[in-house]
């Protein structure tokens, strides 16, 4: 059973045209995260949520926003998306926020901008 | 922040024959280490990780690992590779903060 779940799996959309990545666990985690990977690059941590506490990494582009309006739901929303933003969007949870125990991914949402 | 380096970016393999996929990273004081495989168009799943005590660990899909901390390394094995290994492979450190801090991976392609 899957158990962090996001959506869309593909998204295709045009430059400057906003768009919002959903994620959805069911393990009642208190951690959530947003990475980007691009091509044939590791994942970078965009920011992540401890419990409703924000927090943004030191270089991620104003243009990216999250929400988390509750412990299940996660958004990852690209204000104007330009194309060096075309990348796999990967949401993943953790129980603690100390990095002694595993982060659970979903499958990504692969993103294409035009 | 750690940083991670995964020495080789591809590593083509036979079937059945072994596999090590080699590790480095920053030293620090403690560090938390970890292996993860990403199959196409799939998230990342924790293979294996390291905490504390033995330093050698056993993880899912026959891969094990050796943490050396003279040596500043975590290299994963596998004695016999199967066709299903194919997928990319990351390593990961943290040194007990929210940050995962990922290698930049290595391809791992099986052949018959």
């Amino acid at each position: 059973d899957a158990m962090v779940i996001q959506n869309p799996r593909y998204q295709v959309t045009q430059f400057g045209k906003p768009v919002t990545l959903s994620c959805s666990q069911t393990l009642n985690h208190n951690v959530m995260y947003w990475y980007q990977q691009k091509s044939s690059q590791a994942p970078k941590l965009l920011f992540h949520y401890y419990d409703k506490d924000f927090n943004n990494e030191a270089d991620t582009p104003d243009n990216f926003q999250s929400r988390r309006p509750n412990t299940s739901f996660c958004f990852l929303d690209i204000r104007s998306p330009g194309l060096g933003d075309t990348a796999m969007y990967l949401c993943a949870t953790s129980r603690e926020g100390g990095h002694t125990g595993e982060l659970f991914f979903g499958e990504g949402s692969r993103l294409t901008v035009l | 922040a750690q940083s991670v380096t995964q020495l080789d970016s591809q590593v083509p393999v036979f079937e059945e024959a072994p596999v090590e996929l080699r590790c480095n990273y920053s030293s620090s004081v403690s560090v938390y280490l970890f292996w993860y495989v990403q199959y196409p168009n799939q998230g990342l799943q924790l293979l294996l990780k390291y905490l504390s005590g033995s330093t050698l660990v056993k993880g899912i899909n026959g891969f094990e690992a050796e943490f050396n901390k003279s040596q500043t390394s975590f290299h994963l094995r596998k004695p016999s590779v199967h066709i299903s290994d194919t997928a990319e492979y990351f390593c990961a450190v943290s040194d007990g903060d929210y940050k995962l801090s990922f290698g930049a991976g290595t391809t791992v392609t099986v052949r018959a």
